[in-house]
Parts: structure tokens; C-alpha cells; sequence
């Protein structure tokens, strides 16, 4: 399975504090994307890294993709109480037009 | 747009009785998905249509699953006889062909079968 893995499953920073998550998958990809959950609410596409890109930065979103070690990081700067989500990793398969396989998603809690 | 819509938002029923989920995906968009997410499995795809033709159906877990897409703005999921072991979140999402912006999720379904 490529399914991505994030890690780790939770984390608690404070408010202003940088915060990074993890994800590994295991088969050849052509991109790979980040997504956040609010409590109740659907997922949320926050960013997309094609597999020839290395590094991706939106607002305070910096996204890295190392596919040598299949390997992705999500870093939120400065973080703030309203980025309280769990945050899921989703790998597009370089193989054909299969969908998108999500990860079990990092829980992140920013504490004001 | 409105964005993917989904209904019920809340569905509560007795075991054995037919469940019926709505999806509306986003109007232009060609692939709809349906995904079930669970504390112990996480999110699980079950089916996914292109141009309205069901194109891969193995992640529906039994024959009491069936999908449906009879046309570019409308899709069920029906569970029959529901069990309180499909008790989940049901999301539907949706996306362009490009899928360069990837995918639109609805607000999802929690399904409780008591």
C-alpha cells in the first residue's frame, strides 16, 4: 500500500510556537498533498508538492518532499489556537489515475 | 459554489433498517469519491466515480453497500440493512480532472445505528 503514515499521531504546542509533521508513504508518487480536519467538519486541501519539487511554502505553510526517502514535513510557523485540526497527508500514485490514499493524520493542539 | 454538499448531516437508525446518503459534488468537477472515517481505521475509500461511471468499488466492505451515480450532480450511498458496525463519518468529495487543486470534501455524514 502507498498509504502515507504521519507521525506523530499527536502534538501540543503553544501558541507562537513552530509546530512539524511527518509523513512517510511507500510507492512512487506524483504528488503529494497536505489537508486539514476541523472537529465535525470535512477535510480541507491546504497544499499540493509535485514529485519534482523539493520544498513549497504557502502563508505560513512550508512544505518539504524528499521522494529518495519518501518523505514529506509540514511546518506551521507561528502557530495560533484556530490551527487546532488534525492534519492529513495524501499521496497521488504515479500509476494511473487512482485516487488519493490518506494517512491517519497528526492531531495537532495549539494552546493559547 | 456551494462547495460539495452532503445530506443528512446526523442520520440515527435501527439495525436492519435501509440508510440512504446524499452527495451533490461541485458543479464541472468529473471524479466523486466516497470515504468512511473511523477512530481505528482512519479514512477508507469506498467507491469513486468518473464521468459518472463507477470505476472502482472494491473498498465497499459488503454487498449491503451500493452507489450510485445517475448523473453529473448526484450521488447516494445506501448501506441496507445497516449494522452498528457501519456506525462512521461518511464523506463524499469530489474533484476536476486536472486534480491540481485536489480534492473538495463535504461536511460528511455521521451515521449512528443503534
Amino acid at each position: 500500500s502507498q498509504q502515507g503514515e504521519e507521525d506523530p499521531q499527536a502534538l501540543s504546542i503553544q501558541e507562537g510556537e513552530n509546530a512539524t509533521m511527518n509523513c512517510s508513504y511507500k510507492t512512487s508518487i506524483n504528488n503529494l498533498q497536505w489537508y486539514r480536519q476541523n472537529s465535525g467538519r470535512g477535510l480541507v486541501h491546504l497544499i499540493l508538492i509535485r514529485s519534482n519539487e523539493r520544498e513549497k511554502h504557502s502563508g505560513r505553510l512550508r512544505v518539504t518532499l524528499d521522494t529518495s526517502k519518501k518523505s514529506s514535513s509540514l511546518l506551521i510557523t507561528a502557530s495560533r489556537a484556530a490551527d487546532t485540526a488534525s492534519y492529513f497527508c495524501a499521496t497521488d500514485a504515479q500509476s494511473g489515475n487512482t485516487p488519493l490514499v490518506f494517512g491517519k493524520g497528526t492531531r495537532l493542539s495549539v494552546i493559547a | 459554489d456551494a462547495g460539495v454538499i452532503q445530506s443528512p448531516r446526523h442520520e440515527v437508525t435501527e439495525m436492519g433498517q435501509e440508510v440512504t446518503l446524499r452527495c451533490k459534488p461541485i458543479s464541472g468537477h468529473n471524479s466523486l469519491f466516497w470515504y468512511r472515517q473511523t477512530m481505528m481505521r482512519g479514512l477508507e475509500l469506498l467507491i469513486y466515480f468518473n464521468n459518472n461511471v463507477p470505476i472502482d468499488d472494491s473498498g465497499m466492505p459488503e454487498d449491503r453497500f451500493s452507489a450510485k451515480m445517475p448523473n453529473a450532480s448526484f450521488s447516494t450511498l445506501k448501506i441496507q440493512p445497516s449494522e452498528p458496525r457501519d456506525s462512521a463519518v461518511y464523506f463524499c468529495a469530489s474533484s476536476d480532472a486536472d486534480r491540481a487543486w485536489g480534492y473538495t470534501f463535504g461536511s460528511g455524514t455521521r451515521l449512528t445505528v443503534v
